[in-house]
């Protein structure tokens, strides 16, 4: 699985209290992205990163913020946990905005 | 507005049996399009690119089709595996922002 690491893969949480995921890339690559999972969906992009401390907004970024301090780390934190972001959450990463993107294993988030 | 929409949602066949799965755009201007493929409890893996020029591309028995012209590709699975139980995922590239547009996939189930 393409240097990509996302930690944990499995958390079951409570409504209201933050959460924060991680990705960790081992290739150097500069872009960077979270997506969100939900049946009958495409894959949704929440945030991108393209390059340190450079970040920007998806299509359903509301809820969420992402930080990028370092190239190989990529964070997504929900503030305040709602059932409505119960999904599964993919961290990818590519060379550039439109080569290939490589994913890692996936998050599977539960809000209860 | 950009979409990709794939059909059918899902489908069942036959060890063996060929199939053809269908990808319908309206993302302009074009910039490429992929096929993925993600196993269950998995990312998606890229299988194939096509870029505006190509008609057709093979890998393996897995071979891609795309008119830009009526803005429709297809992934035509030769001789099917157990192992192609999966699901295809059609993105699209817009060349304006390379922002990545997905489908929400064809579930693929061959069965013995």
């Amino acid at each position: 699985d393409a240097g990509i690491t996302q930690s944990p893969r499995h958390k079951v949480t409570e409504t209201g209290t933050p959460v924060t995921l991680r990705c960790h890339q081992t290739e150097n690559h500069r872009y960077m992205y979270w997506y969100r999972q939900d049946p009958g969906h495409g894959l949704r992009l929440i945030h991108y990163s393209y390059g340190v401390k450079d970040t920007d907004k998806g299509e359903v970024s509301d809820g969420y913020s992402v930080s990028r301090s370092k190239t190989e780390d990529f964070l997504l934190t929900l503030e305040s946990a709602t059932s409505s972001q119960t999904s599964v959450y993919f961290c990818a990463i590519s060379v550039g905005g439109e080569t290939e993107a490589f994913f890692g294993q996936g998050t599977r988030l539960t809000v209860v | 507005k950009n979409q990709v929409e794939q059909s059918p949602q899902s489908l069942i066949i036959l060890e063996g049996k060929n199939c053809t799965l269908q990808c319908n755009y309206t993302v302009s201007p074009f910039s490429n399009l992929r096929w993925y493929k993600q196993d269950t409890g998995r990312g998606p893996v890229s299988l194939t690119i096509m870029t505006f020029s190509e008609n057709t591309k093979s890998n393996g028995r897995y071979t891609a089709t795309l008119d830009a012209d009526t803005k429709q590709s297809s992934l035509h699975i030769t001789a099917s595996q157990l192992s192609d139980s999966a699901s295809y995922i059609c993105v699209v590239s817009a060349r304006s922002n390379y922002q990545l547009i997905w489908g929400a996939g064809t579930k693929l189930i061959i069965k013995p």
